[in-house]
This record gives C-alpha cells, structure tokens and sequence, in this order.
C-alpha cells in the first residue's frame, strides 16, 4: 500500500523569505501524481502544484516549485517569497496514475502547519 | 469555485442520531470521493463511488453508509452518532479515468461541518 509521509509538523517563515517542505512517499508503482494542497483557515482544500511521475522537470507554480526525487520518492515544495496568506495547513497526497483505473483515490500525509511571520 | 458542492456545511446534532451529507460533483465528473477530517488531524479516506458503484472503501465505520445516484450526486449518511464523529466531511470529484481528460486532481467540496453534543 502506498504511504505519504511529512515530518514536519510545523514550520514557521518570515515574510518575503522562502521555505522548503518535505515530502516522502513509498509506492511500488512507476506511474503517479503527486500534490500539494492548502487549507487555509476557511478549511477549503486548494490545489497548489501538481507533478507527474514520468515528467523529470519539476513543476512550477508562480513562487510555488517542487523538487522531485522519484528515486529517492521524495517530494518537496519550495515557496519563495512568502507572504503572509500563504500561512495555512500544507498537505503531500500521492494518487495512482491515470490509467490506474476507477479507485484511485488520493493519499494524504499528515500536514505541516506554516506560520508566516510578518 | 471548485464546483463541488456540498450542502449542509454545519451540521449539530446529538448523540445517537442520523444525519445525512449531501455531495454534489462537478458537470462531468463520474467518481465521487468521501473523506472525514477530525480536528487537527490529516484527511482520511471513507469511500469512493463510481458512476454510480462502491469503488474503493478505506476506514469507514460500519454506522456510516453512502451511495451515489443515477445523477451522480452522493449521500453519506452517519448514524448512531457518537462524539468521536464530530469533524469536517469533504466531498471531492474527479473524472477517474484516463487520458488527457484525467489531469489526476480531485476536487474539493467546501465540506461539511458536523458537530456532534
């Protein structure tokens, strides 16, 4: 079965610096996504970044990137320039590629809480 | 706007009742995913429909049902509630399968909030 893992419980950033979160993930298969979503305190769950596994270039969102070790099965995200309305709860989720089939739901870690500090 | 909707978003109820949640997908989307949200805690899979079939089930309690209608919208239904319960449902919608119409995202719902006295 597939696992996300994020170490991170908590993080805390300045505003206009970056920050790096991690990601880890245990799956046998060779063809996934791989996610980031937010949820701000609303509690709405927002995409940030999406990479597929078959793509080597990491994926760019604006001042969000991802750094992809498929390898190593780690995915982290970078954002650069924080500002203060990225503060909120940061999710990894992992989910079988397209061709998986009809039950492949995500699976989510357990979230890092990022604290954006003016 | 994720086009998901959900309905209701806050829920109080007591212990020992029944309270059903109600899910709408977005126009397309055939694969319907419940996921239950206690508080500070992570999103943990219950049940995945498919046009309409159980296609996955993950930790669902047997007091907790769902199923999914001829147009596609979803129910959850939660009985003999219990404390434990209280937490944020989230409905989430994707198109499930394949090729460049599968960008492999699921939707999300705005939830709904259930508090349980």
């Amino acid at each position: 079965a597939q696992t996300v893992t994020q170490s991170q419980p908590e993080m805390s950033v300045q505003e206009a610096e970056t920050v790096t979160l991690s990601c880890t993930y245990d799956t046998s298969e060779s063809d996934y996504y791989l996610f980031w979503y937010k949820q701000p305190p609303s509690r709405q769950m927002i995409l940030v970044i999406r990479q597929e596994a078959y793509k080597q270039q990491n994926a760019t969102e604006n001042r969000f990137s991802v750094n992809f070790q498929k390898a190593a099965k780690s995915f982290s995200l970078k954002i650069s320039d924080s500002q203060l309305g990225d503060a909120a709860m940061y999710f990894c989720a992992y989910r079988t590629g397209p061709y998986g089939g009809a039950t492949n739901k995500l699976i989510f870690g357990t979230g890092t809480l990022l604290a954006v500090q003016p | 706007d994720s086009g998901v909707t959900q309905t209701p978003k806050h829920l109080i109820t007591a212990t020992g009742q029944r309270v059903t949640l109600r899910c709408s997908p977005r126009s397309g989307d055939l694969s319907v995913y419940w996921y239950q949200q206690s508080l500070d805690q992570g999103l943990q899979f219950l049940i995945q429909y498919y046009n309409g079939e159980e296609r996955a089930k993950g930790n669902i309690l047997e007091r907790f049902s769902a199923q999914q209608f001829p147009d596609l919208h979803s129910e959850l239904n939660l009985s003999s509630l219990e404390l434990g319960d209280s937490a944020l449902y989230f409905c989430a919608s994707s198109r499930a399968y394949g090729g460049t119409a599968n960008t492999g995202e699921l939707f999300f719902g705005e939830g709904s909030r259930l508090t349980v006295l």
